[in-house]
């Protein structure tokens, strides 16, 4: 079965500083994985997809199969990444475009 | 491009009630989706639309939950009757070919419907 987890409901780091959201998720096959943003009083909008292999607003994502995660990172956290961020897997076959989210962290940096 | 528009943003029935939601997805996306998202959880998907048939219903509680898609563009979501537990945001997003057989399509969201059940 599909299942997408986030173990840190909160995170705070300080402007400046390294940043990494976790994410793990279980799924029986290779994976289509997102990263979706919710900036306060917006919708919630893509940050990233794992098979662009892109960088977006300076934080990128890698696969790791082995350990099957898929961890949001930033070298240097603005205050404006303040957000709640939610890791999603995309279903197959018959599920195809469906999401499963985990639960979200939210992120505070700290001017 | 105009986004998913949602209505009504907010809405407070007691328990027992109906309630129903409406969507509009982006012009010319032919999947919709509605969440719900249960205060400090992720998304959960209740119903897809591919143009107006639907594509999963698998976590829709049919017995108080139905949703159509008339002519493939707006969308309504019905509760009747609703429960304590339904309170939650209801989200509406569309895509414009997740369901033609390509991976990594962008789901683009609407503002959501908070319902409070009370």
């Amino acid at each position: 079965a599909q299942r997408v987890t986030q173990p840190e409901k909160l995170l705070s780091v300080f402007k400046g500083a390294p940043v990494e959201l976790k994410c793990n998720y279980s799924y029986s096959g290779s994976p289509e994985l997102f990263w979706y943003v919710q900036y306060s009083r917006q919708r919630l909008q893509l940050l990233l997809r794992h098979i662009s292999r892109e960088s977006i607003k300076g934080f990128t994502a890698d696969l790791n199969k082995g350990e099957t995660s898929f961890h949001l990172k930033k070298p240097f956290a603005q205050e404006e990444d303040s957000a709640m961020y939610y890791c999603a897997l995309e279903g197959r076959g018959s599920t195809l475009g469906r999401l499963y989210f985990g639960r979200g962290t939210q992120l505070t940096v700290w001017p | 491009e105009a986004g998913v528009a949602q209505s009504p943003r907010y809405k407070i029935i007691e328990k027992r009630q109906s309630v129903a939601f409406w969507c509009n997805p982006i012009s010319g996306h032919a999947t919709l989706y509605w969440y719900q998202q249960i205060l400090g959880q992720g998304p959960k998907l209740l119903i897809q639309f591919q143009n107006n048939g639907v594509v999963d219903d698998s976590q829709l509680p049919k017995d108080r939950f139905s949703a159509e898609r008339l002519k493939g563009v707006d969308s309504t979501l019905k509760i009747q009757p609703a429960k304590l537990e339904d309170s939650a945001v209801y989200l509406c997003a569309s895509s414009s070919d997740g369901w033609r057989g390509r991976l990594n399509t962008e789901a683009f969201f609407g503002q959501g419907t908070r319902l409070t059940v009370v």
